[in-house]
């Protein structure tokens, strides 16, 4: 199984802060990565899909780089909608599988 | 626009199993697509169950393959999980889930918790 590894695992941070999310996989998976926003209670909702691609409906200030084994998630600037738990997901082969989460806190 | 119910028994006995049906809506099943199932036990990540292709194809979390079927009818526009000898470990919210052209998992049910417990 190709393991994904976040971090950090939680980040505090303030209204309007740029705000990086890193995920690495365990080996190649190409840009076959999808990032998801999670709030309580609530499923997950994709974001990023394709390493780079923005959902549609997808604010804007969410973007997602990187391929092969390192990834990135970025909030240009921090609203307060975002305070939230994110996930890292490789669907380059089987099992499809997630990483551990980062949960984003209010400064 | 898609939409994912799950249903099924909220509390289910150690060493019995767990059957969860997820209804579809919007959208015909047999038309294609990959239909999966995610979990997350309470205060944790997510786990992906498996999936399965509109055409019956299966592929399934090696962790849980010997104790998971993931089936789907077309008749009534619904895919299936069955997880037998469940424990203690597998409680949790279950989510099924729909890819979209490329999009893994773009939507979501709104998930089910299931507790196994005597």
């Amino acid at each position: 199984d190709i393991q994904m590894t976040q971090s950090p695992s939680t980040l505090s941070a303030s209204v309007g802060d740029r705000v990086t999310i890193t995920c690495r996989a365990s080996q190649n998976i190409n840009s076959w990565l999808a990032w998801y926003q999670q709030k309580p209670g609530k499923a997950p909702n994709l974001l990023i899909y394709k390493a780079s691609s923005l959902e549609s409906g997808v604010p804007s200030r969410f973007s997602g780089s990187g391929s092969g084994t390192e990834f990135t998630l970025t909030i240009s600037s921090l609203q307060p909608d975002d305070f939230a738990t994110y996930y890292c997901q490789q669907y380059n082969s089987y099992p499809w599988t997630f990483g551990q989460g980062t949960k984003v806190e209010i400064k | 626009q898609v939409q994912l119910q799950e249903s099924g028994p909220g509390l289910v006995k150690p060493s019995e199993t767990l059957s969860l049906t997820c209804s579809v809506s919007g959208y015909s099943i047999s038309s294609g697509y990959q239909w999966g199932w995610i979990r997350q036990p309470p205060g944790k990540g997510l786990e992906w169950i498996g999936i399965i292709y509109h055409s019956g194809s299966t592929y399934y979390n090696p962790s849980l393959k010997s104790r998971v079927t993931i089936s789907i009818d077309t008749s009534k526009n619904q895919f299936s999980l069955k997880l037998s000898s469940v424990t203690a470990a597998d409680t949790a919210v279950y989510y099924c889930a729909r890819d979209g052209s490329g999009r893994p998992m773009a939507y979501w049910g709104q998930g089910a918790l299931v507790t196994v417990s005597s």
